[in-house]
C-alpha cells in the first residue's frame, strides 16, 4: 500500500460544477494534511492546509478529513477553466519525518 | 509575503561541468528542502536543513551537493550529473520545520544533462 495515494485522472468536469478530489493515507498518526496545486512546467503553490478532522472552507475550495477512514479530500465549487491543473495531495506522516505527496490528480474544467 | 525565490530558471549542463542552484528565502523561515522532480511525478524530498544544519539526506548521490549558508539562502551544487538527473529541482522552505509547518515553494529551476 503506497503512502499517499490519488486517482490519477483526469477527472474532467463542466464548468460551474463542484470538482471533488480524494486522497487516503496509511499512516494512523498523520497529522498535518496539505492540498497543493500545480499547472503543468509550474511549482507546486498551496491551496489548503488542515489539521483537525471536519470541514474547512475557504473561498472556492473546501478541505475536509477524516482521520477515522484516514481520507482527505478537496471540494472545488462553481470550477472555472483556470482550476485546470494538477492537485497534489501532500501528508506529514507520523512515522516519517517529510511530507509526503500522493501522485496527483489531474483535473480537467472545460466551459 | 511567501515568496522563495530560485536561479536559475533554466539550466542546461554537460556531464562534466560544475553549476549552483540557489535559493533564497526572506520570510524568516529556519527549514529549507530540496525536491526533484520528473515529469508527471510527485516531487521527491532529497534534503533538508533545519536551522541551518543538514537534517534529512535521502540517500541522494554524492554528485549533488547541499549547502546552507545563512539561515535566507541553500544551494544545491552540482558535478558528474547524468543525463537522468534532468527533472524540475524544487527549493521550498517553512517557518520552522515543525510537522504542521507548511512548505513553500520556490517556482523551480529546470535542469538539462546532455
Amino acid at each position: 500500500q503506497k503512502e499517499v495515494e490519488q486517482n490519477s485522472g483526469p477527472l474532467s468536469v463542466p464548468e460551474g460544477a463542484i470538482a471533488s478530489l480524494n486522497c487516503t493515507y496509511s499512516d494512523r498518526g498523520s497529522q498535518s494534511f496539505f492540498w497543493y496545486r500545480q499547472y503543468s512546467g509550474k511549482s507546486p503553490e498551496l491551496i489548503m492546509s488542515i489539521y483537525s478532522n471536519g470541514d474547512k472552507e475557504d473561498g472556492r475550495f473546501t478541505a475536509q478529513l477524516n482521520k477515522a477512514s484516514q481520507y482527505v479530500s478537496l471540494l472545488i465549487r462553481d470550477s472555472q477553466p483556470s482550476d485546470s491543473a494538477t492537485y497534489l495531495c501532500a501528508v506529514q506522516l507520523d512515522q516519517l519525518d517529510k511530507l509526503i505527496f500522493g501522485t496527483g490528480t489531474r483535473l480537467q474544467v472545460f466551459p | 509575503d511567501t515568496e522563495v525565490t530560485q536561479t536559475p530558471k533554466h539550466l542546461v549542463m554537460g556531464m562534466t561541468n560544475k553549476k549552483s542552484l540557489k535559493c533564497e528565502q526572506h520570510m524568516g523561515h529556519r527549514a529549507m528542502y530540496w525536491y526533484k522532480q520528473k515529469a508527471k511525478k510527485p516531487p521527491e524530498l532529497m534534503f533538508v536543513y533545519s536551522y541551518e544544519k543538514l537534517s534529512i539526506n535521502e540517500s541522494v548521490p554524492s554528485r549533488f551537493s547541499p549547502e546552507c549558508p545563512n539561515s535566507s539562502l541553500l544551494n544545491l551544487h552540482l558535478h558528474a550529473l547524468q543525463p537522468e538527473d534532468s527533472a524540475l529541482y524544487l527549493c521550498a522552505s517553512s517557518p520552522a520545520g515543525h510537522r504542521t509547518d507548511t512548505q513553500y515553494f520556490g517556482p523551480g529551476t529546470r535542469l538539462t544533462v546532455l
